[in-house]
């Protein structure tokens, strides 16, 4: 099966400690992206991935980190530095040619407290 | 910076009956698409229309998009209870690379 995965589905923290969120993709997709999502709301992204071992801020990177060491992954650590951590955190996926439509992973809850 | 805002916020109605959502935009675009996200579920794409098309079909949807207004809107024909969910407009920014900009989307409410 070819998709985007990502874990655990829901994460539980306590405030002041940084947490990584896992994406892996089997599509060979070069870009790949983290979005916010709260309560009611669109999504605001946070970094984007054009290619391995190259990324961009999206939106609200602020207090967020990502590496990209393989096509396969995108990992997002939410530190200690975000105000606000609490939310529903997805991952998606895009090749080139397609006119950017994207593929999203079933997404992490994370609350902190 | 979200570039879209979807009418109406919330939409209720009976099955077999139509959904109408809108969706307006500030800025030039090269696509417009429209996605759908289950209740707690990541989004799955619907369609996607390029700025030189103004309708485009895909089964019981059907999407328009009117670039001189900046706005477009997806229609559902036929609802089922299966279309509930909240559905999301979202447009490229234009900076030559595949980075999407969301609306706030619009929760769909179909009643059997």
């Amino acid at each position: 099966d070819g998709g985007i995965t990502q874990s655990p589905k829901y994460l539980f923290r306590k405030e002041g400690q940084n947490v990584t969120l896992s994406c892996e993709q089997n599509l060979n997709h070069d870009a790949m992206y983290w979005y916010r999502q709260d309560p009611g709301q669109g999504l605001r992204l946070i970094y984007y991935s054009q290619i391995v071992n190259d990324f961009q801020k999206g939106d609200i990177a602020e207090g967020y980190s990502v590496s990209r060491e393989k096509k396969e992954s995108f990992p997002l650590t939410v530190t200690s530095a975000q105000k606000n951590p609490t939310a529903f955190y997805l991952c998606a996926s895009s090749r080139p040619g397609t006119g950017g439509e994207q593929y999203f992973g079933p997404g992490t809850r994370l609350t902190v407290t | 910076s979200q570039q879209g805002e979807e009418d109406p916020q919330a939409l209720s109605i009976q099955e077999g009956e139509n959904a109408t959502m809108n969706c307006s935009y500030k800025t030039s675009i090269n696509n417009l698409q429209w996605y759908r996200q289950n209740s707690g579920r990541g989004l799955v794409h619907l369609i996607l229309i390029r700025s030189n098309e103004r309708e485009k079909h895909s089964g019981r949807l059907r999407v328009t998009l009117d670039t001189s207004k900046k706005s477009s809107s997806l229609l559902i024909t036929a609802s089922r209870a299966a279309d509930t969910a909240s559905y999301f407009c979202a447009t490229d920014d234009d900076t030559g690379f595949q980075k999407l900009v969301f609306g706030t989307g619009t929760r769909l409410l179909v009643s059997p």
